[in-house]
């Protein structure tokens, strides 16, 4: 079975400017989660889909950070414009999504430096 | 919401001792409790979970316990190997959102 898959594995852009990374989940999960790792920190949601729709975005900084997942497969995250904090490993992970089958299943990251 | 503690964050131990990682959680309805390994350059993998309704569960060498009274789960490792080196982070979970402690860097030396 395949993994989640994440692209790219790094990006480094100046403060201001704009980067999306992408997802593909694992076949036949509903549920999607963004994550932010600061280094030396544990992963902190970002947000969370079901399917194509919005479950949580209460830890997404919305006006810089957007993020979609059309179709309920796929999904970008977008920052515009980026900050020196931003700085982190962006993590995708998935779940099947039902009570009780709750286990997430990380990418591998995308490494931002933002210079 | 919910808080996690992980201590220590940091343990060195000999190759074939065992070692122990603690963590403490907030909120009494979290119901599941995983632990990942994640490697340098990598992304988290799952090593165990556990649910509320268990005690205790163990898969070869690792094996980790929950005290739901004081709130509190551990992770013990056996017989530790050089490969077990990487950092650890536990995780407490309520409604499929998890929340992660900050992570135990363990070094195991030949």
């Amino acid at each position: 079975e395949a993994g989640v898959a994440q692209s790219p594995r790094y990006k480094i852009i100046e403060k201001r400017q704009s980067v999306a990374f992408w997802c593909n989940p694992i076949s036949g999960h509903a549920t999607l989660y963004w994550y932010q790792q600061i280094l030396g920190q544990g992963p902190k949601l970002l947000i969370q889909f079901q399917n194509n729709g919005v479950v949580d975005d209460s830890q997404l900084p919305k006006d810089r950070f957007s993020a979609e997942r059309l179709k309920g497969v796929d999904s970008t995250l977008k920052i515009q414009p980026a900050k020196l904090e931003d700085s982190a490993v962006y993590l995708c992970a998935s779940s099947l999504g039902l009570a009780g089958a709750d286990t997430q299943y990380f990418g591998p990251g995308t490494r931002l430096t933002v210079l | 919401g919910e808080n996690v503690e992980q201590h220590p964050s940091t343990l060195s131990v000999q190759e074939g001792d065992s070692a122990v990682i603690k963590c403490t959680y907030s909120d009494s309805a979290s119901n599941y409790f995983p632990w990942y390994k994640q490697e340098l350059g990598k992304g988290p993998q799952l090593i165990i979970d556990i649910r509320s309704n268990v005690g205790e569960k163990k898969d070869q060498r690792i094996a980790v316990t929950l005290n739901k009274t004081a709130k509190h789960f551990s992770l013990h490792i056996t017989e530790t190997q050089p490969e077990d080196s990487a950092v650890y982070f536990c995780a407490a979970s309520k409604a499929q959102k998890l929340v992660f402690g900050t992570g135990t860097r363990l070094l195991v030396s030949p």
